[in-house]
């Protein structure tokens, strides 16, 4: 039972490279996040995805696209990176429900974590 | 707006002693309460969630939390703490009718021998 799985876990880039985090969940949810995680911040919400086809902006989605590609998978993309990306990236998942089932616990992989030189 | 607030950065506590780990939230109703556990180097794993009903939950690993209201509050605690208990631990918050959860900024706990 795989769960949440992230692609890559770690990576290096260059300033203005660009590259895109892959996740994928078997659980059959609805609703998939993006967060990035910094020293002393705690969770950060990029982007979600409340079902398949939508997509909403969450609180630091400056610099930053996604892509619901179907029900299982949810990319993240940096277009031009810069230093300041430099963090950990977590996917997480959740069955989600109509109303948006807040009363759930998301599932989270074990994160990407990408340094911006 | 909801928000999260752990008051302790990081807590120290010997092995064999007890451990409290505070939570204190904002929500304008009754909110659903979580908290995760995370290791150096993987993602967050559920402990425990608070609904509605008994205000003191069990969870996994040895773990419980208790729901006072009138404080605003749902610490963590754990009477005998473990060296595979270090981990950083973070209380969250979901909303009813809302796709997000908010997370508060973590607690890490260091255990010594």
């Amino acid at each position: 039972n795989a769960g949440v799985t992230q692609t890559p876990k770690f990576q290096v880039l260059k300033t203005g490279q660009s590259m895109t985090l892959q996740c994928a969940q078997d659980m059959n949810h609805n609703s998939m996040y993006w967060y990035r995680q910094d020293p002393g911040m705690g969770l950060r919400l990029i982007y979600y995805s409340a079902s398949e086809g939508t997509t909403d902006k969450g609180e630091v989605p400056n610099g930053y696209n996604v892509s619901r590609l179907n029900k299982r998978e949810f990319s993240l993309r940096l277009e031009s990176a810069a230093p300041s990306q430099t963090s950990v990236y977590f996917c997480a998942s959740r069955r989600g429900a109509q109303g948006g089932g807040g009363n759930q616990p998301q599932h989270f992989g074990d994160g990407t974590r990408l340094s911006i030189l | 707006a909801q928000s999260v607030t752990q008051p302790d950065i990081h807590i120290t506590v010997s092995e064999g002693a007890s451990l409290e780990l505070r939570c204190n939230y904002s929500y304008g109703a009754t909110p659903y309460l979580f908290w995760y556990v995370q290791s150096p180097g993987q993602g967050l794993q559920l402990l425990l969630k608070y609904f509605s009903g008994d205000t003191l939950v069990q969870g996994i690993k040895g773990f419980e939390a208790e729901f006072k209201r009138s404080q605003s509050s749902f610490n963590l605690r754990k009477p005998s703490v473990h060296w595979s208990d270090a981990a950083e631990y973070f209380c969250a918050v979901g909303a009813t009718g809302g796709f997000k959860t908010i997370f508060g900024a973590g607690t890490r706990l260091f255990v010594k021998a």
